[in-house]
C-alpha cells in the first residue's frame, strides 16, 4: 500500500514569490492534516480536512496561506506570498476516521530567501 | 494551546536502554503517543497508550503513564545506532481528530 506522498520535497523561492505544495493521501483515508513543523520544533497544525470539508482551520494564516481538497482525496496548500518565516517543512498526515493513527508523508521543505 | 514538554537531547551507548521523558498538561487526553522521525523523513507511530492504562510494552519499548503527574516515558531496550532520531510525545484530547505534540527528543546512540 503507498503512503502519504507529498511534492515538491524540496523548494527554494524567493521573498514574496507564491509556492504551492501537493499531497495525495492513503487512499480511503477521510482526514487529511496539513502540518508545519520549524526547525527544532514539533508539528503544529494549519488545517484538518474531513472529506472535502475544512473542519479545523483556526491556525491557518489566512492573509497569505489557502489550501483545498476538491474531491475529498487529494489536497495542496499554497502560500501566496511568501515570506521569510514561512521556511520550514511542511507536513502532510492522512488517517482512516475515527481510528487516531497519523500517517505522516515525508514533507516539502520550503526555503523562502 | 496544550503543552507538551519534552527534554531536547538523550545520549546513549548502543545496548543500554534509553528513556524518554515528556509531560503534558491536558488530564482529558484520550490517547498519548510517541513518533519517530529520522532525519529528512515524516514522523512514524511508534506505539499509543490510552489515557486509563498505565504500561504498556511491545518488544523493545515500554510506556509507561503516570495520569496523576502527567508523565509520560518511552524506554528502549538494547538501544541500537538505528534508534538513532527524535522522538515526538503527542496526545490526542477528547476529539481525538485533534493532536498536539512535543518538540522532540533527539536520542544519540554511540556504537
Amino acid at each position: 500500500e503507498a503512503g502519504v506522498v507529498q511534492s515538491p520535497r524540496y523548494k527554494i523561492i524567493e521573498k514574496k514569490q507564491p509556492v504551492a505544495f501537493w499531497c495525495n493521501p492513503i487512499s480511503g483515508h477521510n482526514t487529511l492534516y496539513w502540518y508545519l513543523q520549524n526547525l527544532g520544533q514539533g508539528p503544529e497544525l494549519l488545517i484538518r480536512y474531513e472529506n472535502e470539508e475544512a473542519v479545523d482551520d483556526s491556525q491557518l494564516p489566512k492573509d497569505r496561506f489557502s489550501a483545498e481538497r476538491l474531491k475529498g482525496v487529494d489536497s495542496t496548500l499554497k502560500i501566496q506570498p511568501a515570506e521569510l518565516g514561512d521556511s520550514a517543512v511542511y507536513l502532510c498526515a492522512s488517517s482512516p476516521q475515527g481510528d487516531g493513527e497519523l500517517f505522516f508523508g515525508e514533507g516539502s521543505r520550503l526555503t523562502v530567501l | 494551546g496544550e503543552d507538551v514538554e519534552q527534554s531536547l537531547f538523550l545520549s546513549v551507548r548502543e545496548g543500554d536502554s534509553s528513556v524518554i521523558n515528556c509531560t503534558y498538561t491536558d488530564s482529558s487526553s484520550t490517547y498519548l503517543y510517541w513518533y519517530k522521525q529520522e532525519p529528512g523523513a515524516g514522523l512514524q507511530l511508534l506505539t499509543y497508550i490510552f489515557s486509563n492504562m498505565d504500561m504498556k510494552q511491545d518488544q523493545r519499548l515500554t510506556v509507561l503513564l503516570n495520569k496523576k503527574d502527567k508523565h509520560l516515558s518511552l524506554r528502549i531496550a538494547d538501544t541500537q545506532t538505528g534508534d538513532s532520531a527524535i522522538y515526538f510525545c503527542a496526545e490526542s484530547i477528547v476529539d481525538f481528530n485533534k493532536f498536539y505534540f512535543g518538540s522532540g527528543t533527539k536520542l544519540n546512540v554511540k556504537p
